[in-house]
């Protein structure tokens, strides 16, 4: 069986840092492209970074780059968000999604750990 | 950027009935788009991709279509499992955006 399982998530200052983790299990990790997705409280889906299966290839929203890195460990099964310089606004539900093969929308999805960014 | 425009923002329906979701885009997808269902507190679920294509799982009442900047997802005789949010999704070019999203609810 598919699964992702996010972790990581919790309070953090404005101005602070936090890595999210996403275990994958079910599937061969290293032939599936990975993303990562927010959902601010109350609001629509934010797709916010995406890594290539060989960890070559990376991309993000304007949003978060230069502040946010996306990263992934094929031995471990693992994909990685370090989050830094947070704002108010990057709190959310983040979401690990496994790409569909050859394509970027997300067959799988985890769920979820919460960041919230707040004094 | 892509902007997806998803109408009606809220649908009111009864079980049985036919919901009809739009989603809009700002300029051509080609056929590169997505439908996904979500419920309370659970993750988005994919349902429909490259336009019309039903993912592993999903019911035939659920079904897609459009192509270029218009796309429909149409639910035939609704469910009671069926009353979610829905999201369009586009993978044509980065970065990828999602629609705002059409909220099915129990008339």
């Amino acid at each position: 069986e598919v699964q992702v399982l996010e972790s990581g998530g919790g309070l953090v200052q404005p101005g602070g840092s936090l890595r999210l983790s996403c275990a994958a299990s079910g599937f061969t990790f290293n032939t599936y492209d990975m993303s990562w997705v927010r959902q601010a409280p109350g609001k629509g889906l934010e797709w916010v970074s995406a890594i290539g299966n060989s960890n070559t290839a990376t991309t993000y929203a304007d949003s978060v780059k230069g502040r946010f890195t996306i990263s992934r460990d094929n031995s471990k099964n693992s994909l990685y968000l370090q989050m830094n310089s947070l704002r108010a606004d990057d709190t959310a539900m983040y979401y690990c999604a496994r790409a569909r093969v050859t394509a970027w929308d997300f067959d799988y999805w985890g769920q979820g750990t919460l960041v919230t960014v707040s004094s | 950027d892509i902007v997806l425009t998803q109408s009606p923002a809220i649908l009111s329906l009864s079980p049985g009935e036919t919901a009809t979701l739009s989603c809009r885009a700002s300029q051509s997808v080609s056929s590169s788009s997505a439908w996904y269902q979500q419920k309370p507190g659970q993750p988005p679920r994919l349902l429909i991709y490259d336009a019309s294509n039903r993912a592993s799982g999903v019911p035939a009442r659920f079904s897609g279509s459009g192509s270029g900047t218009d796309f429909t997802l149409t639910i035939t005789s609704l469910e009671p499992e069926d009353f979610a949010v829905y999201y369009c999704q586009q993978r044509s070019s980065w970065p990828l955006t999602f629609g705002g999203g059409t909220k099915v609810e129990i008339k």
